[in-house]
């Protein structure tokens, strides 16, 4: 069964930084691109940024770059999400969800349950 | 970036009734392999999405068959063949032929 648990949300004052991770499980996660979608609260969807099988290649929305940095751990099947310089309207649910891509680009097959982060004083 | 553009965006429906979103690009989302990279998603109230359709017309294992995909280039459509209680949530469609990837601003589906 595929899961992808996400962690390290929380509360962080505007300006600062936090590490999010998705731990992946019940497939070959090096098969697999993976992406951050966020939702701000009572909002619609928001794609981040995805990140290649091998982490050869990376995307971001523009108001992410320079700010955040997709990364992964394949030996850990892990995918983590590096936010810095947050500002209030990064205040969101971060999902992160498996990405086929070649095979079905941004066809999001499977999502995890999301990460709260909240950037407030 | 391409902007994905729902209707409606509230979607009463009766129990047992067909129901219909539109989804339009501000390009075509045909890509150069011949694909297009449309999908669409339920979001049921207090869950994570969940795919329904890939690639415009491609049902998800499990989904029921009263859901449905249809369209090209930049004009598509989900339909609900008969609603049920279980079908209230947000839906969305994706595109995933051009970057950024961009989600339509989501059609609330409820229960007149």
């Amino acid at each position: 069964e595929v899961q992808l648990v996400e962690s390290g949300g929380g509360l962080v004052q505007p300006g600062g930084s936090l590490r999010l991770s998705c731990a992946a499980s019940g497939f070959t996660f090096t098969n697999y691109w993976m992406s951050w979608v966020r939702q701000a609260p009572g909002k619609g969807l928001e794609w981040v940024a995805n990140l290649k099988e091998d982490g050869s290649e990376k995307y971001y929305v523009d108001s992410v770059k320079g700010r955040f940095t997709i990364s992964r751990d394949n030996a850990k099947n892990s995918l983590y999400l590096q936010m810095n310089s947050l500002r209030a309207e990064d205040t969101a649910v971060y999902y992160c969800a498996r990405d086929p891509g070649g095979d079905c680009y941004a066809c999001l097959d499977y999502w995890g349950q999301g990460t709260l982060v909240t950037v407030s004083p | 970036d391409v902007v994905m553009t729902q209707s409606p965006l509230s979607l009463p429906v009766t129990l047992g009734q067909p129901a219909s979103i539109s989804c339009r690009s501000s390009q075509s989302l045909v890509y150069s392999d011949g694909n297009t990279y449309l999908s669409w998603f339920q979001q049921r109230p207090g869950q994570s999405p969940r795919r329904l359709i890939y690639r415009v017309s491609n049902r998800d294992s499990g989904v029921p068959d009263r859901f449905s995909g249809s369209g090209s280039g930049t004009d598509f459509t989900l339909k609900i063949s008969r609603v049920e209680a279980e079908d209230v949530g947000v839906y969305y469609c994706m595109q995933g032929t051009h970057w950024p990837r961009t989600f339509g601003q989501g059609t609330k589906l409820e229960i007149k």
